[in-house]
């Protein structure tokens, strides 16, 4: 159980496009959903928290209107990285917290590349 | 504010020797304490938590840890390690003053098994 997807694993575009990443939780239903972003051979950093149905809290030092996320419903969030640039490659992980065991479950990660 | 601390950003062993990876942790709340591993390119696997009670707990893959409150310390151990246990590992807490959802990651630690 508690397992997490996302999609693409690996995309790579042209600098001034925007990149759509989906996190789902396949086998419950999380309200709270997380963004991470991971620099090479380096630890987490939160971006932001999203809530079903509500805004997402976006961590200090964290653009809003690059990094744009929707939770629509109880197993899917979305990050759209907005007219992205070469130094917004990098690798994101999403994350959903199983509610009555306050457990992070991750995804397997997207590999973004900027051209 | 909570914070972790992995002593050692390497750890080396050989095959089936013991593997201890530190873990020390700072939080003026009750904390929940978890541990992850990362295998390349891929997302977090949960290893094992605590968040109450007995304080020594096992997790998947032969792995334990122990919560040890006056050492504020939370130490990831296997007996003989596997080379499949090669990867990054991650200590992180989360607290109540956050919701228990916000996770606080260390900065990993690698470890290298050895034939």
């Amino acid at each position: 159980g508690a397992v997490v997807s996302q999609h693409p694993s690996r995309v790579i575009c042209k600098s001034g496009t925007s990149v759509k990443i989906e996190c789902r939780s396949l086998d419950f239903q999380a309200t709270t959903m997380f963004w991470y972003r991971q620099f090479p051979k380096q630890s987490l950093m939160l971006m932001a928290t999203s809530n079903e149905g509500s805004k997402a809290t976006y961590e200090q030092g964290v653009e809003k209107d690059k990094f744009l996320i929707n939770h629509a419903s109880l197993t899917l969030s979305t990050l759209t990285v907005t007219s992205a640039h070469p130094e917004d490659s990098s690798f994101y992980i999403c994350s959903a917290r199983v509610f009555s065991t306050d457990t992070q479950y991750f995804g397997p990660g997207t590999r973004l590349t900027v051209l | 504010a909570q914070s972790v601390t992995q002593l050692g950003s390497h750890v080396s062993v050989s095959e089936g020797a013991l593997v201890l990876l530190r873990c020390n942790y700072s939080s003026s709340v009750p904390p929940y304490l978890f541990w992850y591993v990362q295998y390349p390119n891929q997302g977090l696997q949960l290893l094992l938590k605590y968040t109450t009670g007995a304080t020594l707990v096992k997790g998947i893959n032969g792995f334990e840890a122990e919560f040890k409150k006056s050492e504020t310390s939370f130490h990831l151990t296997k007996p003989s390690a596997h080379m499949s246990d090669a990867a990054e590992y991650f200590c992180a807490v989360s607290a109540l003053n956050t919701g228990f959802q916000k996770l606080v990651f260390g900065t990993g630690t690698r470890l290298l098994v050895s034939p």
